[in-house]
């Protein structure tokens, strides 16, 4: 079975640039998460979708960041515009409704320069 | 608020060693908790996690972790340390009793070095 996907993989870019992230989630995983992981830090929750409502994006910082899951599938995370402080690893993560396993995908490490 | 703490940022073991990674939390209602793995430049790996039960839960790779209710500790344990086990390891509770449902917070993370 495939894991969560996700891409691209790196990205580096300049200040006030956008930005944006895909994720697939695992096959049947109705839950889908974005975290921000800092050096050093854990992960941090950015935005939860159950199937294609976010249902909790209390910690998105919704002047410059946007996600979408259109079909309840894939979901996309933007930045626009980038700022310094935005360089961190993303990742995306799934799980079943009624579990609380939470399956990682590897994570976009951006750069902003 | 509920919160997780991963007191040490680093331990240190010698290979076929017992490990213990500690972790203690704080939530309102009943806890659910996690462990997690991460190796370099991947996704975290889920290890094990408690629910309800036997305090002592066996997870991945011969780790297992006991919840003291008391104590509100979760550590993670391995009789015998591989090399391989050396990665970031990060303990995550999910509080029941957030308002709105649920939210998943992680700790800061563990580094484990075993030696050979």
């Amino acid at each position: 079975e495939a894991g969560v996907v996700q891409s691209p993989r790196y990205k580096i870019i300049e200040k006030k640039q956008p930005v944006a992230f895909w994720c697939n989630p695992i096959s049947g995983h109705n839950t889908l998460y974005w975290y921000l992981q800092n050096l050093g830090q854990g992960p941090e929750l950015l935005i939860r979708y159950e199937n294609e409502e976010a249902v909790d994006d209390s910690q998105l910082p919704k002047d410059r960041f946007s996600a979408e899951r259109l079909k309840g599938v894939d979901s996309t995370l933007k930045i626009q515009p980038a700022e310094l402080g935005d360089s961190a690893v993303y990742l995306c993560a799934s799980s079943e409704l009624a579990t609380d396993t939470q399956y990682f995908g590897p994570g976009t490490r951006l750069t902003v320069l | 608020a509920q919160s997780v703490a991963q007191p040490e940022d680093q331990v240190n073991v010698a290979e076929g060693n017992p490990l213990t990674v500690k972790c203690t939390y704080s939530v309102s209602g009943n806890p659910y908790l996690f462990w997690y793995v991460q190796y370099p430049n991947r996704g975290l790996q889920f290890l094990l996690k408690y629910i309800t039960g036997d305090n002592l839960v066996k997870g991945s790779y011969g780790f297992e972790a006991e919840f003291n209710k008391s104590q509100t500790s979760f550590h993670l344990k391995k009789p015998s340390a591989l090399v391989s086990d050396s990665a970031l390891y990060f303990c995550a509770v999910r509080d029941e009793g957030h308002t709105g449902g649920f939210k998943t917070i992680f700790g800061a993370g563990t580094r484990l070095f075993v030696k050979a």
